[in-house]
């Protein structure tokens, strides 16, 4: 099936660092994935669209310069979070969709293992 | 605005129950319904759904789609504490380029 690979897995950095996030598709090309935000007990924060070639799509309140993101190639979008600051201390998630049917636009979200963001 | 609803938001049962996990939504388009099961680390996929009435199973999961009504429900037999996670409802409005996520039931299973 269809394998999202996300890294590091954890990151602990200090405040006015900048922090970069991997989000890879495995054995499959995505076009397009997504960056997601998510608060403990709190559902998933759409951040931003990635798509390949051409700049992303932010959501509403996301500043674009703090949250670089880069999708140079068909398996890799990267999430850069710039200056981090505490309050940027999250858990960064990417998904990607493809698998069986993607082909046919009908294909799942696969999400990546997560990033936990420690900014101290 | 696009919308999807969960219910409950939470939900604590014994080992051996069985629980129904709703999911509503208010969608200009739709494209299909999915189900994520999430433990500690990023949501894991259990179904996918395009067609009403059509069931999907998998072991003691099982799920419905019923498009007229706007709903699906996600049905758990036999719960087991492994079975403790969130469960998230998600609708793609848009050929996989735009996903609603709803806000997820919590479910725990008590030994």
């Amino acid at each position: 099936g269809a394998v999202v690979s996300q890294h590091p897995s954890w990151v602990i950095c200090k405040s006015g660092t900048s922090v970069k996030i991997e989000c890879r598709s495995l054995d499959f090309q995505a076009t397009t994935m997504f960056w997601y935000r998510q608060f403990p007990k709190q559902s998933l924060m759409l951040m931003a669209t990635s798509n390949e070639g051409s700049k992303a799509t932010y959501e509403q309140g996301v500043e674009k310069d703090k949250f670089l993101i880069n999708h140079a190639s068909l398996t890799l979008s990267t999430l850069t979070v710039t200056s981090a600051h505490p309050e940027d201390s999250s858990f960064y998630i990417c998904s990607a969709r493809g698998g069986q049917g993607a082909a046919m636009g009908n294909s799942p979200l696969h999400f990546g293992n997560g990033t936990r963001l420690t900014v101290t | 605005e696009d919308k999807v609803v969960q219910s409950p938001l939470s939900l604590v049962v014994h080992e051996g129950d069985t629980v129904t996990l709703n999911c509503s939504y208010e969608v200009t388009n739709f494209r299909s319904l999915l189900w994520y099961k999430q433990e500690k680390k990023a949501p894991t996929f259990l179904f996918m759904l395009t067609s009403s009435g059509i069931e999907k199973k998998s072991g003691r999961l099982s799920s419905i789609l019923d498009k007229k009504e706007l709903f699906s429900i996600l049905n758990i037999t036999a719960t087991q504490t492994g079975d403790s996670a969130v469960y998230l409802c998600a609708v793609d409005t848009n050929y996989g380029q735009n996903f609603v996520f709803g806000p997820g039931t919590r479910l725990s299973v008590l030994p």
